[in-house]
C-alpha cells in the first residue's frame, strides 16, 4: 500500500524567513495531497492542497510542489510569522477504490522564533 | 458550518473499564474515521467506515472495535482499556468524492490508569 514520509520531524526558522517541509510517497497512482495544519490543542485543518495534474499551488505565503516523476511533494511557507507555530501534516490519497483513506506523513513540528 | 464533534474532549478511565468515544458529523458524509495522535508517531488509523454498519481496519486496530449504526454517529470502543491506550483519539469525516476534503473533530485525550 501506499507509504508516505516526511522531513524533518523537527523545523525552526526565524521570523521572517522561509519553511521548507518535503514529503515523498510510493504509489504513484496517488492524484491528491493535502496538507493539514495542527495548532496546538487544535484540530488538524486543511490548508493548501494539490491534485496529480497540477505541478505548483500557491496560496498567499503558502505554496505546494509536486514532483510525480521522483514522487515528492513539498510545502513551502514565506516570510514565516509566529502564528505559523505548528505541527503540519501531509497525505496521499491512493486511488485504488474510493473507499481507500488518506495516508498521512508523521508531521513536522515548525517553531517560528520571534 | 462544518462540524464533526467528540463526546468529550478529556477522559479518565480505568484499566479494564469499558471506553465509549462518540463522533457525531453534520455534513451527510459518507466515510468516517479514528485515528490515534501520539507524540513522533503522527496519525496513525485505528477504524474507517464509508457507509452505516460497514467498517474496515487501518493500520492499529488491536484492542478496538467500532461501529456505525447511523450515518452521522461513529464510536470507538475499547472493550478491556490498558494503559497503553492512553492517547488523544481524533475523529474524522469525508464526503464520497475522491478529492473532498476530510474534517476532523477536536480530539478526545484519554487517560487510563
Amino acid at each position: 500500500g501506499e507509504n508516505v514520509e516526511q522531513h524533518p520531524s523537527t523545523l525552526s526558522v526565524q521570523e521572517g524567513d522561509s519553511a521548507v517541509i518535503k514529503c515523498t510517497y510510493s504509489d504513484s497512482a496517488s492524484n491528491y495531497f493535502p496538507w493539514y495544519k495542527q495548532e496546538l490543542g487544535k484540530r488538524p485543518q486543511l490548508i493548501i492542497d494539490i491534485r496529480s495534474n497540477v505541478g505548483e499551488k500557491k496560496d498567499q505565503r503558502i505554496a505546494v510542489t509536486l514532483n510525480k516523476t521522483a514522487k515528492h511533494f513539498s510545502l513551502h511557507i514565506t516570510e514565516t510569522q509566529p502564528e505559523d507555530s505548528a505541527v503540519y501534516f501531509c497525505a496521499a490519497y491512493p486511488p485504488s477504490t474510493r473507499n481507500t483513506p488518506l495516508v498521512f506523513g508523521k508531521g513536522t513540528r515548525l517553531s517560528v522564533i520571534a | 458550518d462544518v462540524k464533526v464533534t467528540q463526546s468529550s474532549r478529556y477522559l479518565v478511565k480505568r484499566t479494564g473499564e469499558k471506553v465509549f468515544l462518540e463522533c457525531v458529523q453534520d455534513m451527510d458524509h459518507e466515510n468516517m474515521f479514528w485515528y490515534r495522535q501520539d507524540p513522533g508517531l503522527g496519525l496513525r488509523l485505528i477504524y474507517f467506515s464509508y457507509d452505516v454498519k460497514m467498517k474496515e481496519k487501518g493500520d492499529i486496530p488491536e484492542g478496538y472495535s467500532v461501529s456505525r449504526e447511523k450515518k452521522e454517529r461513529f464510536s470507538l470502543i475499547l472493550e478491556s482499556a490498558s494503559t497503553n491506550q492512553t492517547s488523544m483519539y481524533l475523529c474524522a469525516s469525508k464526503g464520497a468524492g475522491v478529492l473532498e476534503e476530510q474534517y476532523f473533530g477536536p480530539g478526545t485525550r484519554l487517560t487510563v490508569t
